[in-house]
């Protein structure tokens, strides 16, 4: 069965510092990923989408970037943090034409 | 208008009893739509999956009407561990690729 990892579970960062999450899926090839924000009490906000090793679909413009180094690897970044990318961070994967989702445990970040 | 709107609740029920939840949803060309379940601090889980007009899965019934372009989810006899954030999800074909548009929730709390 497919299994999904996410870590850090929760960070606290200064303004200004970088950030790095990871996350990894088993028991799946080439499946698409994503990384979503859920900022506290709103809904989730699709941040990068991508369908393969490298190719890597923005969604909304932002000072954060994504990765895709290995197939099953999908990594978030930033350079410099602002108190607005506080939040929950969840990655997913999905396949089929359906495009059902399943999500990671998610990373909590506060930025202070 | 949100492409994705529900209820934000809370709904306050008693254990055992029906609690139905609206959902409607801007994109007519929609073709895919799921209900997931977030316990608070914890990431969203897939709890059905609706293709054509409904489907039914133990005490959860969802339907789903493409001409009202609306979706409900219907849950009977319920549990205190029903208590959760229910969200509505459509899958819209928007920029090259398919995306989930999640809604922004509905609270359930079962009270003994």
């Amino acid at each position: 069965s497919q299994t999904i990892h996410q870590w850090p579970a929760t960070l606290v960062q200064p303004v200004g510092s970088p950030l790095s999450l990871e996350c990894t899926v088993e028991g799946t090839s080439n499946p698409n990923l994503y990384w979503y924000r859920q900022a506290a009490g709103r809904g989730l906000q699709l941040l990068f989408y991508s369908v393969g090793i490298g190719q890597i679909s923005s969604e909304v413009p932002q000072n954060l970037s994504a990765s895709r180094p290995q197939d099953r690897q999908f990594i978030l970044s930033s350079k410099k943090l602002l108190l607005s990318d506080s939040g929950f961070y969840l990655c997913a994967w999905g396949q089929g034409a359906y495009n059902e989702q399943f999500f990671g445990p998610g990373t909590r970040l506060t930025v202070l | 208008r949100k492409e994705v709107e529900q209820d934000p609740g809370p709904f306050n029920v008693p254990e055992g009893a029906t609690v139905a939840f609206n959902c409607t949803y801007s994109n007519s060309a929609s073709q895919s739509f799921f209900w997931y379940r977030q316990d608070c601090r914890k990431e969203p889980k897939l709890l059905m999956s609706v293709y054509s007009s409904g489907n039914e899965d133990g005490r959860f019934t969802a339907q789903l009407n493409r001409a009202s372009q609306y979706i409900s989810l219907l849950i009977r006899d319920s549990k205190l561990s029903d208590s959760a954030t229910y969200l509505c999800v459509v899958n819209s074909f928007s920029g090259g690729y398919n995306k989930l548009i999640f809604g922004a929730g509905t609270r359930l709390a079962v009270h003994p």
